[in-house]
């Protein structure tokens, strides 16, 4: 069962924001980077954002991630159809010592 | 090209056993930790175990703890799950993906993911 807490969904038109939310606590967000994956049906996660804020190459800077205290934050600007997908973020727990990866939420595109 | 893939996945009945492996390339194997993750049908994803580069320091989800054991073969660029008492909450995809350090506790992302291998537990 996943102590990491996202929102089921998240909507918005073709080039709008959205932000999605990553709530922890101070034994995984709040002292370990955070990651972001990208997930269509039928295929393997991608990795989205690593380091907090940081991305892969190829990875459009449309996409960016943030931190603060034990929250996570991802937000896709320029919103596309091609970006409907489940976004998960992902850290490691100290207390636990165990990889996390929060509930996951799917972006739709009105 | 940097590329893992997983095999050994199929259909077994609860208490079976199954092994895992996953062959990678394109990198220097030795030099990263590695993980396992699933997804069950319909939910998210769910980390179930790392291992660390060299040395191989492992780290298991409680829900697999003392039936799961992830091992690697640092010189056939292998990694493996060998999953025994399997349940039908075990089934799901199996994804190995390759940590961006040597050791998953630091926590760097998940940078290669294989293509998955499907386990079935059912009666």
């Amino acid at each position: 069962q996943s102590v990491l807490t996202q929102p089921p969904s998240v909507s918005a038109a073709p080039g709008q924001r959205v932000t999605i939310s990553c709530s922890g606590s101070s034994s995984n967000i709040g002292n370990k980077y955070v990651s972001w994956y990208q997930q269509f049906p039928g295929t393997a996660p991608k990795l989205l954002i690593y380091d907090n804020n940081k991305r892969p190459s190829g990875v459009p800077d449309r996409f960016s991630g943030s931190k603060s205290g034990t929250s996570a934050t991802l937000d896709i600007t320029g919103l596309q159809t091609g970006d409907e997908a489940d976004y998960y973020c992902g850290t490691w727990d100290s207390s636990l010592t165990a990889g996390l990866f929060g509930t996951g939420t799917k972006v739709t595109v009105l | 090209e940097v590329y893992l893939l997983e095999s050994g996945g199929g259909s077994v009945q609860p208490g079976g056993s199954l092994r895992l492996s996953c062959a990678a390339s394109g990198f220097t194997f030795s030099s990263y930790a590695m993980t396992w993750v699933r997804q069950a049908p319909g939910k998210g994803l769910e980390w179930v175990s790392s291992i660390g580069g060299i040395g191989g320091s492992t780290d298991y989800a409680a829900s697999v703890k003392g039936r799961f054991t992830i091992s690697r073969d640092n010189s056939d660029n292998t990694l493996s799950l060998q999953m025994t008492s399997l349940r039908a909450e075990d089934t799901a995809i199996y994804y190995c993906a390759k940590d961006r350090d040597l050791i998953s506790a630091t926590s760097h992302g998940l940078d290669v993911w294989g293509q998955g291998t499907t386990v079935t537990v059912s009666s």
